[in-house]
């Protein structure tokens, strides 16, 4: 089977650098996205790896290491808008069309 | 200019109620999605059509039913709605397999009495 284990809630304050880690096991390994979604809004899209290393984007970059079965998304500068649930997600083995779910981190970044 | 729309955004029923949500994108996918998360915010896969052929049908009761009248459009249709099936309800699409991103609509907050 295919899974995706987050931890459930981060706090950190403003300023600071968070890391969400995802570790997964499966039985093929494609890639990893990672989600953003506010209370009450939509999740999108923030960043995919599909091989081994860093890929960033502004204050956000995604980490990933296949050999481990782990990746990270690292939050730099945190800013209150950041006070958000984060997803990973990866493609499922059997069905290339379909995405196996962490469980969502829930980050609260205070003042 | 929004890209993936669902209505309606709320919905308020009685059990044993009928029901519809509309989604439709201008992205030009060929995918297309229902999710429903529940209140500890899991993503369930519902359905997924790609060009109007149904590619995923999860463990789904029988009294959910999606529609693709074209590759723009997906609808779900719900019979005789229980207090279960109270959730958000998201339509997403993508652009070929799924490592490609999903844009996601803005949910539709269903809420049976």
């Amino acid at each position: 089977g295919q899974s995706l284990e987050q931890p459930s809630e981060v706090t950190a304050v403003e300023g600071a650098i968070v890391q969400i880690n995802c570790t997964y096991q499966t039985s093929g390994f494609y890639g990893l996205s990672w989600y953003q979604q506010h209370d009450g809004g939509a999740p999108t899209f923030l960043s995919y790896n599909a091989l081994d290393g860093l890929e960033e984007t502004g204050r956000f970059s995604s980490f990933l290491s296949r050999s481990d079965s782990y990746g990270y998304l690292l939050l730099q500068e945190l800013q209150m808008k950041d006070s958000a649930s984060y997803f990973c997600a990866s493609r499922h083995a059997g069905n290339n069309r379909k995405l196996i779910w962490g469980l969502g981190t829930s980050l609260a970044v205070n003042p | 200019d929004t890209a993936v729309s669902q209505t309606p955004k709320y919905l308020v029923t009685q059990m044993g109620n009928d029901k519809s949500i509309k989604c439709e994108q201008n992205l030009g996918h060929d995918t297309m999605y229902w999710y429903k998360q529940d209140s500890k915010k899991f993503l369930k896969i519902m359905f997924s059509y790609n060009n109007k052929e149904l590619i995923i049908n999860e463990t789904v009761p029988n009294r959910f039913s999606p529609k693709s009248p074209d590759k723009a459009h997906l609808n779900l249709h719900i019979n005789s709605l229980e207090l279960g099936d109270s959730a958000v309800y998201f339509c997403a699409s993508s652009q070929g397999t799924g490592d490609s991103p999903l844009h996601f609509g803005n949910g539709t907050r269903l809420t049976v009495t």
